[in-house]
């Protein structure tokens, strides 16, 4: 079947840096999403890999490794305002996002 | 100002009732899809439109049934046959259905009573 693991909650520190990863098992492979999420708000996009490596936007970066399955979300110099749900999203052959649960990043001063 | 709007923001509906989410979106995709979010649990797909007039099931359809008229607008009604219907419902959309980024709407956050 189609999975998607990540951790379901992190707590890390104001000013630190936290990875949040996410292991995927699909049919076929178009591409690895990942999303913020406040608390009753929508989804916005943060990032999209389909090639193996890092991406680097700004604060936050996605790293893919398709041959392991697995991806990480880097989130630098972490802010109050990050507190938020981090959604992984793994396209499968259909162009079909097979969706985690979330991850839920308690920032603390 | 180009963007996905869904309303009502909060909809308290009684047992047995239909209830029609609406979801409009002025960014010119062709594509636009009904998510439904529960606690602890990804976002699961509802319907979803490729083009105007067509639609498909997505993995949980039942109790569900959606229209594409217009290239806009997509509404999800949520009928009595839907036996557990309070979640959230996002609404999106992508220029097309292949590997292009999904946008949400705000969300209608749905209580059967």
């Amino acid at each position: 079947g189609q999975n998607i693991d990540q951790p379901t909650e992190m707590t890390a520190t104001e000013g630190a840096i936290v990875q949040i990863n996410c292991t995927y098992q699909t049919s076929g492979f178009n591409g690895l999403f990942w999303y913020q999420q406040h608390a009753g708000e929508a989804p916005t996009f943060l990032s999209y890999n389909v090639l193996d490596g890092l991406e680097e936007k700004g604060r936050f970066s996605s790293f893919l490794s398709r041959s392991k399955g697995y991806s990480y979300l880097l989130l630098k110099e972490l802010q109050m305002k990050d507190s938020a749900s981090y959604l992984c999203a793994a396209m499968d052959s259909n162009y079909k996002l097979i969706w985690g649960a979330g991850t839920k990043l308690i920032i603390k001063p | 100002d180009g963007g996905i709007t869904q309303s009502p923001k909060y909809l308290f509906r009684k047992e047995g009732q239909n209830v029609t989410l609406s979801c409009e979106q002025n960014l010119n995709h062709d594509a636009m899809y009904w998510y439904r979010q529960d606690p602890g649990q990804g976002l699961r797909l509802i319907y979803y439109s490729q083009i105007v007039n067509d639609f498909q099931k997505g993995d949980i359809a039942e109790g569900y049934s959606v229209s594409r008229e217009k290239k806009e607008s997509f509404p999800l009604t949520v009928t009595s046959a839907q036996k557990n219907p309070t979640a959230f419902y996002l609404c999106a959309s992508s220029p097309g259905l292949e590997a292009d980024t999904q946008y949400f709407g705000p969300g209608t956050r749905l209580t059967v009573l």
